[in-house]
């Protein structure tokens, strides 16, 4: 069965600071992955994903994510963290034919 | 822009009522999902749907319905509300597995359950 996992529940930056959000999968096939994001009182948007191809995929807003096989991980990238990235970051995976498994979350703080 | 429209943002039904859950997409997408959402525990699914008139089982099933009967409404049903169902509820639509949209979820706005 298809998992993912995001170990930290929340992630602390300065603005200006590089940024890293983690995310582990398992899956038994070639991975679908995905990142999404929820900011306060509104609705989950899509970033990027990854289905084939480079291994590193650029998104919405600067971000970035880093598809890594042997390590079995996508984790989320920014080079320069701003004030408004604060908001609730969600790696989802998926399977072909099967529908999208999403981690529980990383709230992602940055400070002024 | 692709919209899915829940039509309730805050509902509150007492243990035992039937909740009815309505979600509308505009942009005729195959797929359609429901999640809720609690704290700590992320995006749960609970039933998706891949055509008219087809369901699937998600994660968390139980105390749960759903019906589909026209490509771009998704009902959830709760048939006995509990406590334990208080929750966000959370709908999307996305196209099958073509193109460059594929895969990717439209969600709506979501629906705020409490269950008294």
């Amino acid at each position: 069965a298809q998992s993912v996992a995001q170990p930290e529940d929340q992630v602390n930056v300065a603005e200006g600071n590089p940024l890293t959000v983690k995310c582990t999968y398992s899956v038994s096939g070639n991975p679908y992955l995905f990142w999404y994001v929820q900011y306060p009182n509104r609705g989950l948007q899509f970033l990027l994903k990854y289905i084939t191809g480079d291994n590193l995929v650029k998104g919405s807003y600067g971000f970035e994510a880093e598809f890594n096989k042997s390590q079995t991980s996508f984790h989320l990238k920014k080079p320069s963290a701003l004030v408004s990235d604060s908001a609730l970051y969600f790696c989802a995976v998926r399977e072909a034919g099967t529908a999208l498994i999403f981690g529980k979350g990383t709230t992602l703080s940055v400070s002024s | 822009d692709v919209k899915v429209t829940q039509s309730s943002r805050y509902l509150v039904k007492r243990t035992g009522e039937k909740v009815f859950l309505e979600c509308v997409q505009d942009m005729d997408h195959e797929n359609m999902f429901w999640y809720r959402q609690d704290p700590g525990l992320g995006l749960r699914l609970i039933y998706f749907s891949y055509d008219v008139k087809m369901k699937e089982k998600g994660d968390i099933p139980e105390g749960y319905s759903v019906s589909r009967e026209k490509k771009e409404r998704f009902s959830l049903i709760l048939e006995s509300a509990s406590t334990n169902q208080t929750s966000m509820y959370l709908c999307a639509s996305s196209y099958r597995d073509r193109g460059p949209g594929a895969n990717v979820l439209t969600f709506g706005a979501g629906s705020r359950l409490t269950v008294l």
